[in-house]
């Protein structure tokens, strides 16, 4: 069975500060793993993923991930916060590349402050 | 051109009531989904359909059917509404082997 958990419901940066969404999953199979971005009132949208090949992952939007099999961690990360990126992020695992067993953490809502 | 919508966008509605949630893709993906956020923005997945195989969670209440006229369509279903049933629907899709869901912009029910 696959669980995510997001340290931290709700994360403030300053813009131009660093952006640290942590995400830590536990997995009985090799994961692959996802960023989600909510912005209000609209849909999921990808930011990125990991499914097994490079540990570093780009992403849209200047975001990136690495995954760290020994933490079992896929933080995010984005070197300087831009008010654009309030919004709801999601971490997700899936035991297989096709995404019929998604499971999502709870979220957690950046707020960018000026 | 919209991936995937729904429709209505927003929906109020008596408690007992009937009510019907529509999804279409226009992406050509084989697999559908539909997924429950709660009003503190956690997800679950309800359904995850196929022209195969209906896959049900088991924590849903068999209130809540989905229907699919074809590929492109997967409709939810809600008998008997309750005010716990107030969320946001997300519906999604992915590709056959694929590993990304697009998902639509959501339907807000409320049940009063």
């Amino acid at each position: 069975a696959q669980s995510v958990t997001q340290l931290g419901s709700h994360v403030s940066v300053s813009e131009g500060a660093l952006v640290l969404l942590r995400c830590n999953y536990s997995s009985s199979v090799p994961p692959y793993l996802f960023w989600y971005v909510q912005y209000p009132n609209q849909g999921l949208q990808l930011l990125l993923k990991y499914t097994s090949a490079a540990t570093l992952v780009k992403g849209i939007n200047g975001f990136e991930a690495e995954f760290k099999k020994s933490e079992t961690s896929f933080h995010l990360t984005k070197p300087s916060a831009h008010m654009s990126d309030a919004a709801e992020y999601f971490c997700a695992v899936s035991p297989a590349p096709y995404g019929q067993n998604f499971v999502f953490g709870p979220g957690t809502r950046l707020s960018v402050l000026p | 051109d919209t991936a995937v919508s729904q429709t209505p966008k927003y929906l109020v509605t008596q408690m007992g009531n009937d009510k019907s949630i529509k999804c279409e893709q226009n992406l050509g993906h084989d697999t559908m989904y539909w997924y429950k956020q709660d009003s503190k923005k956690f997800l679950k997945i309800m359904f995850s359909y196929n022209n195969k195989e209906l896959i049900i969670n088991e924590t849903v209440p068999n209130r809540f059917s989905p229907k699919s006229p074809d590929k492109a369509h997967l409709n939810l279903h809600i008998n008997s509404l309750e005010l716990g049933d107030s969320a946001v629907y997300f519906c999604a899709s992915t590709p056959e082997g694929g590993d990304t869901q697009y998902f639509g912009p959501g339907t807000r029910l409320t049940v009063l």
